[in-house]
């Protein structure tokens, strides 16, 4: 079974403050996504990786960088989180060359 | 990237056959058709994929018209378990990359 971890599910943060999300996965996937999910948009793409040190922006990446170092894993930063960045983020990865992602369990973020 | 089209929400009574229909009328000739699953407080699963005509697994079918400008997820005798959100995803499978589009995807409500 493909397993997508997500460093948290729940995380609380002050305006301002710098915000690492994580994401590791353990199927040797090649690529890898992160998306927020916010009521009645769905979910949109921040970022997505092709590969070790590959980036691409997605539909809305301001205000977020990501890093991708090693294969497994895929960090997204907030800079300097601001309270419209409170949502759901979800990350996922895929074999390249495939359609089906998977997805990790989400983390649940608060901007205060 | 095609862009697709399905209801916001649907209602059912549980063990009824639930049929929810995705419209992309721009489909490629290179995309493939996928249905995503996500229950509250979870990131989205794979359902089934298709290209054409009819797929069927333990889940559910995909029924697919030659013109493949639209989709039916059909899942048959619902419980309440069935109740999340659905999405209907369409891309290329052949490329290394790519960006995917998730909508807003349908909410399916089972009432006992």
């Amino acid at each position: 079974d493909v397993k997508v971890t997500q460093s948290s599910r729940y995380l609380v943060k002050r305006t301002g403050e710098k915000v690492f999300l994580e994401c590791v996965q353990d199927m040797d996937h090649e690529n890898m996504f992160w998306y927020r999910q916010d009521p009645g948009l769905g979910l949109r793409l921040i970022y997505f990786s092709y590969d070790v040190k590959m980036k691409e922006k997605g539909d809305i990446p301001e205000g977020y960088s990501v890093s991708r170092e090693k294969k497994e894993r895929f960090s997204l930063i907030l800079e300097s989180a601001s309270t419209n960045q409170t949502s759901m983020y979800l990350c996922a990865s895929k074999i390249a060359g495939e359609q089906t992602q998977y997805f990790g369990p989400g983390t649940r973020l608060l901007v205060l | 990237l095609a862009k697709t089209t399905q209801p916001i929400s649907m209602d059912s009574y549980e063990g009824q056959e639930v049929n929810i229909t995705c419209s992309h009328n721009n489909i490629a000739t290179n995309d493939y058709i996928t249905w995503y699953q996500q229950f509250p407080s979870q990131g989205p699963r794979f359902i089934i994929q298709g290209y054409k005509t009819k797929v069927t697994n333990e889940v559910a079918s995909l029924f697919i018209p030659a013109d493949r400008k639209s989709s039916t997820l059909s899942l048959p005798r619902v419980s309440l378990s069935d109740t999340a959100v659905y999405y209907c995803l369409v891309g290329d499978r052949s490329g290394g990359y790519q960006k995917v589009t998730f909508g807003t995807g349908t909410k399916l409500q089972v009432i006992p």
